[in-house]
C-alpha cells in the first residue's frame, strides 16, 4: 500500500495569485497523477507525473496553468498559477503501487480543497 | 475511447433499505480494471474494490457487493441494509491494463449521491 499526504488540506486565494499543492508518498513510486475535481463533479486527470521528465497532460490542461515537480520518486508538487474563481476545486494526488502487477492498486491523498475569491 | 457512466445522479433510500449503484462502461482494451471508490463529505477518496476484465465472479465484502457483468459492460455495486454513515458519492471508475502503456490513469464516472436517512 501506499499513504500519501498533501498539502494543504485547504486554502483560499486570491485571484491573480498561484498555490502549490505538494504530495508525498511514503514509498518509491514511478508515477504520480493529479486530478481535479470542480464543485459537484467528478474527477478529471490533469497530468502525469513521472520522476526526471517533463509531465504529460491532459487534453484541456497546458503547463504554463498547472506547472509540476517531480524531483524525486516520493514527491511532487502541482502549481496552480494565475487562479481565477474556476479554478476552486478539489486537487488530488494519486499514485499507483504495489509492485505486483495484479496487486497494483491506485492510491489517493486527502485532496486540497481550494477556493478562489 | 474509455468511458464510464454513472446515470443515477442521486438517491435517495430509508436506512436498512437495499440500494444498487449502476455502472456502465465502455473500452475497447480487452484487459482493463474497474474500481468503485467512496468519497464521504470530508472530501477523501476511499479505495472500495478493484476487478479485472478477466474475473467475473461477483464479490461479497459484509453488506457490500458487487455484480460485474462484461456481456452488458456492467459493474454495479448493492449496499445491503443500508446506513447513514454510507451517505456520500461513490464513484465508479476504468483503467486499462497498467504498464501497457506505463500508466495508471482513471477514467471516472459522473458518480452517484447517495443519501441515506434515519
Amino acid at each position: 500500500s501506499a499513504v500519501i499526504s498533501q498539502k494543504p488540506s485547504r486554502d483560499i486565494c486570491q485571484r491573480g495569485t498561484s498555490l502549490t499543492i505538494q504530495c508525498q508518498v511514503d514509498s518509491q513510486v514511478t508515477m504520480m497523477f493529479w486530478y481535479r475535481q470542480q464543485p459537484g463533479q467528478s474527477l478529471t486527470l490533469i497530468a502525469t507525473a513521472n520522476q526526471g521528465s517533463e509531465a504529460t497532460y491532459e487534453s484541456g490542461f497546458v503547463i504554463d496553468k498547472f506547472p509540476i515537480s517531480r524531483p524525486n520518486l516520493t514527491f511532487s508538487t502541482l502549481t496552480v498559477s494565475n487562479m481565477s474563481p474556476e479554478d476552486s476545486s478539489i486537487y488530488l494526488c494519486s499514485v499507483a503501487a504495489g509492485g505486483i502487477f495484479e496487486n497494483t492498486e491506485a492510491f489517493f491523498g486527502q485532496g486540497t480543497r481550494l477556493t478562489v475569491v | 475511447a474509455q468511458k464510464v457512466t454513472q446515470a443515477q445522479t442521486e438517491i435517495s433510500v430509508v436506512e436498512k433499505e437495499d440500494v444498487t449503484l449502476d455502472c456502465v462502461y465502455e473500452t475497447r482494451d480487452t484487459t482493463y480494471y474497474l474500481f468503485w471508490y467512496k468519497q464521504p463529505p470530508s472530501g477523501e477518496l476511499v479505495f472500495l474494490i478493484r476487478r479485472n476484465s478477466f474475473d467475473e465472479q461477483n464479490e461479497i465484502s459484509g453488506r457490500y457487493s458487487w455484480n460485474f457483468q462484461k456481456s452488458t459492460s456492467s459493474f454495479n455495486f448493492t449496499i445491503t441494509a443500508s446506513q447513514v454513515v454510507d451517505s456520500a458519492v461513490y464513484f465508479c471508475a476504468l483503467t486499462r491494463e497498467p504498464y501497457m502503456d506505463s500508466s495508471y490513469k482513471l477514467i471516472f464516472g459522473s458518480g452517484t449521491r447517495l443519501l441515506v436517512r434515519p
